[in-house]
């Protein structure tokens, strides 16, 4: 099945610092989307692509569609101690199922 | 806050045994599906439910099954519990053909 590999597993950066975090996958995708996961929540949904090449933002948050359609990157400028929390790329297939990555732990010094 | 509420929030159970995990979707979500999400992994998709009907189902083995109710809440079974089993169990609700599927907290399942 395909396989999303995302980048870097882990990073541990200083409150205040731009972050980026991104995800490849074997094969291609129609939609993109970026989850984020708190201790204790279910993932929440941060931004979804649909289309190669898009970039969206949301607030500090910007996402862009790869236009391989086999990747898609995850910025988060001037991070905050809420940043904190695991970041995940999904693919959504047509049946409204969704493959995760393996996740992108960020933690903040504040 | 969601509007996804699981329960239990956490378990533990023996090898061997049968649990029942059950999820209230949120209001006017007529699909729901459950995931796995092993400790350091991302979540795996077990399967969906649409109208009471399983619609799709991920790699997992039959000992996992599942349930969903005419007001669209559900349950997850598994029979036979293994010590693999164990880890967090996240049930997501969406509109079908919506693609923002909301998750619960999760149950927490730990087998012994």
């Amino acid at each position: 099945g395909q396989q999303l590999n995302q980048s870097p597993q882990s990073m541990f950066i200083q409150e205040g610092e731009d972050v980026s975090m991104n995800c490849t996958s074997s094969s291609i995708f129609n939609t993109w989307l970026w989850y984020k996961q708190e201790p204790g929540e279910g993932p929440v949904l941060l931004i979804a692509l649909y289309k190669a090449g898009e970039l969206t933002s949301n607030g500090r948050l910007t996402a862009q569609f790869g236009i391989t359609r086999k990747d898609s990157f995850l910025n988060i400028s001037a991070s905050i101690p809420s940043d904190v929390g695991i970041y995940f790329c999904a693919d959504l297939n047509a049946g409204n199922m969704l493959t995760f990555g393996g996740g992108t732990r960020l933690m903040v010094k504040p | 806050e969601t509007g996804v509420t699981q329960s239990p929030t956490h378990l533990i159970k023996t090898r061997g045994q049968q649990v029942t995990l059950r999820c209230s979707s949120q209001s006017g979500h007529n699909t729901v599906s459950w995931y796995q999400q092993a400790l350091g992994q991302g979540p795996q998709f077990i399967f969906q439910y649409y109208r009471e009907e399983e619609n799709g189902r991920g790699n997992f083995p039959p000992r996992f099954s599942g349930l969903q109710f005419p007001n669209y809440s559900s349950e997850l079974n598994v029979n036979a519990l293994e010590l693999d089993d164990s880890a967090l169990y996240l049930c997501a609700s969406h509109r079908t053909g919506g693609t923002e599927a909301f998750f619960g907290q999760g149950t927490r399942l730990t087998v012994v």
